[in-house]
């Protein structure tokens, strides 16, 4: 089973560029989540979508970040404009199981994208 | 609002002892779940464990066991029979709830290092 796939692993912007992020989550899994992983700390939730809705995005910075998840399945992060604290690692994770649900339904995270703001 | 706290920044321990790496988290909700993550230095995140909060007893996977307090409101993580590969960095999480709302709210991480 192919598990999450991010694209690119690498970017590098200045600010005030914008730059976006695709991730394609395992097959069949309704749940996706976006992370971002500051240098040093743990990842912070982003943006979290059920199918193509969004179930949580109050972490999101809404007036520069955006993400879409049009036809249920790959999803898109986009920055604009970036600035020098958005230097980060943007993580993409997927679940199989609806959310709210109570049991382990684990996350499967993809790689990742390390993004570089100079 | 959930928080988790892991107040071990780094370890050092020797290959084959056991390490415990300490979690406390703090919630109002009755109902929530919580996981480890590995992640090594090529930073993918690795699912290794999960406790439910109505769990009765504590979870356990190969050379994984969580040490779930619930009255302390910890769960620490022991690995047995540590190996060099172990060497990474390990997060505790807590999955939130309401609303269908499940996203994973993570601590600062420890940073483990296995030595031979």
């Amino acid at each position: 089973e192919a598990g999450v796939a991010q694209s690119p692993r690498y970017k590098i912007i200045e600010k005030r560029q914008s730059v976006a992020f695709w991730c394609n989550p395992i097959s069949g899994h309704a749940t996706l989540y976006w992370y971002q992983q500051i240098l040093g700390q743990g990842p912070k939730l982003l943006i979290q979508f059920q199918n193509n809705g969004v179930v949580d995005d109050s972490q999101l910075p809404k007036d520069r970040f955006s993400a879409e998840r049009l036809k249920g399945v790959d999803s898109t992060l986009k920055i604009q404009p970036a600035k020098l604290e958005d230097s980060a690692v943007y993580l993409c994770a997927s679940s199989l199981a609806r959310s709210g649900l109570a049991g382990v339904h684990e996350q499967f995270f993809g790689p990742g994208t390390r993004l570089t703001v100079l | 609002a959930q928080k988790i706290t892991q107040t071990q920044p780094g370890m050092f321990v020797q290959e084959k002892e056991a390490v415990t790496l300490d979690c406390t988290y703090d919630t109002s909700d009755p109902s929530y779940g919580l996981f480890w993550y590995k992640q090594p230095s090529s930073g993918e995140m690795i699912f290794l464990i999960y406790q439910g909060s109505y769990d009765q007893q504590n979870a356990t996977e190969g050379r994984y066991s969580l040490n779930f307090q619930k009255a302390r409101k910890s769960a620490n993580l022991v690995i047995s029979a540590s190996q060099l590969g172990d060497s990474a960095m390990y997060f505790c999480a807590m999955r939130n709830s309401g609303g269908g709302a499940d996203g994973l709210t993570f601590g600062k991480g420890t940073h483990l290092i296995i030595q031979p």
